[in-house]
């Protein structure tokens, strides 16, 4: 069945430290992805997305995205986190071949962030 | 900046109560979304619209309706509230293409007793 994985659920790391969270989708062709964050309170806002070329995809705060085609993931990273990156974030994917526009989520991962 | 409102941040009702959920954008956008997000399950589709008077059933239509009489608004009816609807309701806007960036309002947390 088609799907979008996020395996951890929750994920905590010190201020400072490097930080990786895991998208894994199972679909038959590359879906269009992206990855959206949920602050405390607010709606979503998107980070980044893919939908072909360069694989490393950057976007706003700081964040960026690897798409890795043989592992089926695109996972989001960034090199220091800020206390202000605890969200929840989200991975999505639009699939390329249905002409559905609408998206379609993760879990979700809620990240924590300690002094 | 684009702009997606809905009429209430929190909510609360009655069963059998009929709810009404309203989403405005005001950046002239064809396709309008709603999803409802729940805990361990992230979000969900409930129903779209690509154009006005137009809606489609997304992946969990059951117990909700829509309505979009002018572009810029798209309205979630809950027609006869039940316990387990009790969620967080969030509305998103799209300009045309499933490549297009979906803006999302800041959600209903909508409780139902």
């Amino acid at each position: 069945a088609q799907s979008v994985t996020q395996p951890d659920i929750h994920i905590t790391v010190s201020e400072g430290a490097s930080l990786e969270l895991r998208c894994n989708y199972s679909y038959g062709a590359t879906p269009y992805l992206f990855w959206y964050v949920q602050s405390p309170g607010q709606g979503l806002q998107l980070l980044l997305k893919y939908f072909s070329g360069d694989t490393l995809v950057q976007g706003i705060k700081g964040f960026e995205a690897e798409f890795k085609r043989s592992q089926s993931s695109f996972n989001l990273r960034k090199p220091s986190v800020h206390w202000s990156d605890a969200a929840e974030y989200f991975c999505a994917v639009v699939p390329m071949d249905t002409g559905r526009r609408a998206l379609t989520f993760g879990s979700g991962t809620r990240l924590q962030v300690q002094p | 900046d684009v702009k997606v409102t809905q009429s209430s941040r929190y909510l609360v009702k009655r069963t059998g109560e009929k709810v009404f959920l309203e989403c405005v954008q005001d950046m002239d956008h064809e396709n309008m979304f709603w999803y409802r997000q729940d805990p361990g399950l992230g979000l969900r589709l409930i129903y779209f619209s690509y154009d006005v008077k137009m809606k489609e059933k997304g992946d969990i239509p059951e117990g909700y309706s829509v309505s979009r009489e002018k572009k810029e608004r798209f309205s979630l009816i809950l027609e006869s509230a039940s316990t387990n609807q009790t969620s967080m309701y969030l509305c998103a806007s799209q300009e045309l293409a499933s490549t297009d960036t979906q803006y999302f309002g800041p959600g209903t947390r909508l409780t139902v007793l």
